[in-house]
């Protein structure tokens, strides 16, 4: 498959751990923010997102939680699957549809 | 409701030629972003077209340019390739109303040799 980035920070689980995934915005200013979720040789996927006048937002198995005072952003995955092995991007949104990613981290779970 | 789709999906070009990719966005999508994805530089912003009209630009040279027709679909093209250019070019449409949230296409990977 392609790779999508060296040197990436991973997170390695088991099956049916939650799994944290943690990301630093640069600009204060962002007030959209965006989890994709990218597997081998595919396009990123959403996931999840969350506006700046939110702290918490839930999805299914997956919650993203907005800290603006020191501009981190966390991606939480209840129940984590082998499926959900990919590398995953937070994205701040910085206006006309103009996303900023981070440089992403890979998910490893193992059975 | 069909996803984005990127023409071809595999490219392999030489050093000094052009190329141009394709992108068709989801129907009724009138917003289409364009971005380089390589190992060392991560995910980067190219441009982005909003009926017909380039609103936002990234740092790129000049050889990098696009265009967006009447029907929504987006071409980017590069001119006069380096061997740094080789990435994997994704592109992204967004909703009426909600050009905040991008959904992407698998992307063409680029090499040049």
């Amino acid at each position: 498959g392609e790779s999508v980035g060296l040197h990436l920070p991973t997170l390695s689980v088991q099956e049916g751990d939650n799994s944290i995934i943690n990301c630093a915005y640069s600009n204060s200013a962002s007030d959209y923010f965006i989890w994709y979720k990218q597997e081998s040789g595919k396009g990123p996927q959403f996931i999840i997102d969350i506006r700046s006048n939110m702290d918490k937002r839930q999805g299914q198995r997956v919650t993203v939680l907005l800290n603006k005072t020191v501009k981190h952003l966390s991606l939480q995955i209840a129940a984590t699957q082998p499926g959900d092995s990919a590398v995953y991007f937070c994205a701040e949104n910085k206006g006309y549809s103009t996303l900023t990613f981070g440089k992403g981290t890979m998910l490893l779970v193992s059975p | 409701k069909a996803g984005v789709t990127q023409t071809p999906r595999y490219l392999i070009k030489t050093r000094g030629q052009q190329v141009t990719l394709s992108c068709s966005p989801i129907s009724g999508h009138r917003s289409v972003s364009w971005y380089q994805q390589t190992p060392g530089q991560g995910l980067q912003f190219l441009f982005e077209y909003f009926s017909e009209t380039q609103r936002n630009k990234g740092n790129f040279p000049g050889r990098f340019s696009g265009r967006q027709f009447s029907n929504s679909r987006s071409e980017m093209n590069v001119s006069t390739l380096e061997l740094g250019d080789s990435a994997l070019y994704l592109c992204a449409s967004s909703p009426p109303g909600g050009e905040d949230t991008q959904y992407f296409g698998p992307g063409t990977r680029l090499t040049v040799l």
